[in-house]
């Protein structure tokens, strides 16, 4: 398995514009879970799914910030319009099972650079 | 969630065991203790995970108290490569895993 993959791995943009995050979970995995990295507040989850679901999305930051997931294979986390301190590490995780004895697989992140 | 107490940083020799502890005097019966490290720049990376018995798999050991207070992670040949922050999580679900600030190992030549 290629593992969890995320796509764009940099991304800069201007402050008002629309990003799109994308990530593809491993296959067979139930959960999808959304972080975001930064030096100040470390990681944080922003919101999961379970079998394309949204769960739990306390951790999203306001209404600029949304996520779907429209099959078991995508997922995409949205920021219209971003600002400058979104600027942040976004990392995208997958699970088999939510329940205790699973380790999470994360992909290796987008860099997001708002200027 | 359990609330957990790690070192922030400590060096080991390369070859040498680093053993990493973490206090997690809170945690509950249903919560396993996972292991997780984040080598600079990449995403997290899962160790091992134990709930009352010691554990050990390819990367590591996992040693954890009769009370289930404390843990430690053991890599018995630290390599430079092991240079990384190591987390510890007890949590009993998967929309629990609450990161802290971990412990930076740096393993040195």
């Amino acid at each position: 398995d290629a593992g969890v993959i995320q796509s764009p791995r940099h991304e800069v943009t201007e402050m008002g514009q629309e990003v799109t995050l994308r990530c593809k979970p491993i296959s067979g995995h139930d959960y999808l879970f959304w972080y975001r990295q930064t030096m100040m507040r470390g990681l944080e989850l922003l919101i999961y799914f379970n079998n394309n679901v949204p769960i739990d999305d306390s951790g999203m930051p306001e209404d600029r910030f949304s996520a779907k997931m429209p099959n078991a294979s995508f997922s995409t986390l949205k920021i219209q319009p971003s600002e400058p301190r979104d600027s942040a590490v976004y990392f995208c995780a997958s699970i088999k099972r939510a329940g205790g004895g699973y380790g999470y697989t994360f992909g290796s992140g987008t860099r997001l650079t708002v200027v | 969630d359990a609330k957990t107490t790690q070192p922030p940083s400590m060096d080991c020799a390369e070859g040498r065991a680093a053993n990493l502890p973490c206090n997690h005097s809170t945690i509950s019966g249903n919560e396993y203790v996972y292991w997780y490290r984040q080598i600079h720049s990449q995403g997290p990376q899962y160790i091992i995970h134990g709930l009352k018995n010691n554990e050990t798999n390819e990367m590591a050991s996992l040693i954890i108290t009769e009370d289930r207070k404390s843990s430690t992670l053991i890599l018995p040949h630290a390599t430079l490569r092991d240079t990384a922050v190591y987390y510890c999580l007890p949590s009993g679900s998967a929309r629990q895993l609450t990161f802290g600030s971990g412990t930076q190992l740096t393993v040195l030549p």
